[in-house]
């Protein structure tokens, strides 16, 4: 079955400091990638996808790269801010499971970025 | 702003009791979607319409939960007989046929004590 592994949190930087979250899959097909991001006390919103290997996903300064070769599909972003707190979700939808686009959602890891 | 709305956002009920949780996709969006969220956990599907007609239902789905969309718009779920390990957050999200993204409303918390 699908699933998907990323790095266990809470990671904790400062301001400007630059992020890492990696994250791997495992999946039957050919799937689509994500990144959500979970602000406290309010649903997820769709960060950044990539559709097909090698696509580079980007938003807000947030990057994430499809690599095939490795399943992984790790975000970074050069310069944190406060204002990134959140938990970040890996996800995949695979339409190889059942031809429709189920989620599978990483565990998620929680960031907090300190002034 | 039309997104995916979802009522109550809170909801606390004595074990035993039935709750309903409703969500109101994208108007445009034809594909709706339950998933269930523990504490530190990500969201797990539970189930999916394609308008009208539920298409499928997760293991994690026992016969305590049902889910309708009856006129293939708003979509409610219920929960018989809740146990405390109902507790969770219960998330809506809608998409169209057409992309892979899948919107997400703010979620219904349950605690069932």
């Amino acid at each position: 079955g699908n699933s998907v592994t990323q790095m266990e949190g809470p990671v904790t930087l400062s301001e400007e400091a630059f992020l890492t979250i990696n994250c791997t899959y495992t999946a039957t097909g050919y799937p689509s990638l994500f990144w959500y991001v979970q602000y406290p006390g309010e649903g997820l919103q769709l960060l950044l996808k990539a559709t097909k290997a090698d696509d580079k996903g980007s938003n807000k300064g947030f990057e994430a790269t499809y690599r095939k070769e490795t399943t992984s599909f790790h975000l970074e972003k050069g310069s944190v801010q406060v204002s990134d707190s959140a938990v970040y979700f890996c996800a995949l939808s695979d339409p190889m499971s059942g031809g429709y686009q189920k989620v599978t959602f990483g565990t998620g890891t929680k960031l907090q970025v300190i002034p | 702003d039309t997104g995916v709305s979802q009522n109550p956002r809170h909801k606390i009920t004595k074990r035993g009791q039935n709750v309903t949780f409703r969500c109101d996709p994208i108007s445009e969006h034809n594909r709706l979607y339950w998933y269930r969220q523990t504490l530190g956990q990500g969201p797990e599907f539970l189930t999916y319409f394609q308008n009208e007609a539920q298409l499928e239902k997760s293991r994690l789905l026992s016969d305590r939960f049902s889910a309708e969309r009856p006129k293939g718009s708003f979509s409610t779920l219920e929960i018989q007989r809740t146990e405390q390990g109902d507790s969770a957050m219960y998330l809506c999200a809608s998409s169209t046929d057409t992309t892979y993204e899948q919107y997400f409303g703010p979620g219904t918390r349950l605690t069932v004590t």
